[in-house]
């Protein structure tokens, strides 16, 4: 059984401050991660994809992946009240279909 | 991405009667999923809609109770057999284009079963 372990939260982070959510997966040969971002009443929006371990930055938003440690993080800089959201991590395995964890509320005050 | 519509953006329905939830994309897409998402909790996959033959479904979940249809590589239905109240969930079409896996979710459907 694959499966996809996040903190539930709420993470609770000043504006501007740095948001650091975090996952980890079961199965290793799992080579895709994504990060989903889901407003309430919205449906998932894919923003970050990342598939060799290290960083990969786009805009404010930073993947990291160790496929040592199973684990993948988004950081978020500089937070805004419009980033409070709930954070989905999926992993593939292959071209494969996703399993999702069970997110991460983050709420940004201002 | 693609431009993902889902039609009926929500409905109430009664116990026993079935609805077919369409999923349209803008595009041809390689591949297109469907979910259901309970209140409170994360995405479940229920199939993976194949073109031109019968639905691939995950553990949990069968035709009889799930059929669904891809006529194209444009368009796929959901539908939700003789419901109950259990099934009261936002359905979640998703697409992949190209050939990456990124998947790509419609504006979902908000179905209550009373």
């Amino acid at each position: 059984q694959k499966e996809v372990e996040q903190n539930s939260g709420p993470l609770s982070v000043p504006e501007g401050a740095i948001a650091s959510l975090n996952c980890t997966y079961s199965d290793r040969v799992s080579q895709s991660f994504f990060w989903y971002r889901q407003y309430s009443g919205k449906s998932p929006e894919l923003i970050m994809s990342i598939y060799s371990n290290g960083d990969k930055e786009d805009g404010r938003f930073t993947a990291q992946l160790n496929k040592a440690s199973q684990y993948v993080s988004l950081l978020i800089r500089d937070s805004q009240p419009s980033d409070s959201a709930t954070y989905l991590c999926a992993v593939a395995s292959g071209y494969s279909t996703l399993t999702f964890g069970k997110g991460t509320m983050l709420l940004v005050s201002p | 991405s693609a431009v993902i519509s889902q039609k009926p953006s929500r409905d109430i329905c009664q116990r026993g009667t079935s609805l077919t939830i369409q999923c349209q994309v803008d595009s041809q897409v390689t591949m297109m999923f469907w979910y259901r998402q309970q209140p409170g909790q994360s995405l479940t996959l229920i199939a993976t809609a194949n073109q031109g033959s019968e639905a691939t479904y995950e553990s949990g979940f069968v035709i009889d109770k799930f059929p669904i249809s891809r006529p194209n590589l444009t368009f796929s239905t959901l539908t939700v057999s003789n419901m109950s109240p259990e099934d009261s969930s936002i359905y979640l079409c998703s697409v992949v284009k190209g050939a990456t896996n990124e998947q790509f979710f419609g504006p979902g459907t908000r179905l209550t079963v009373l």
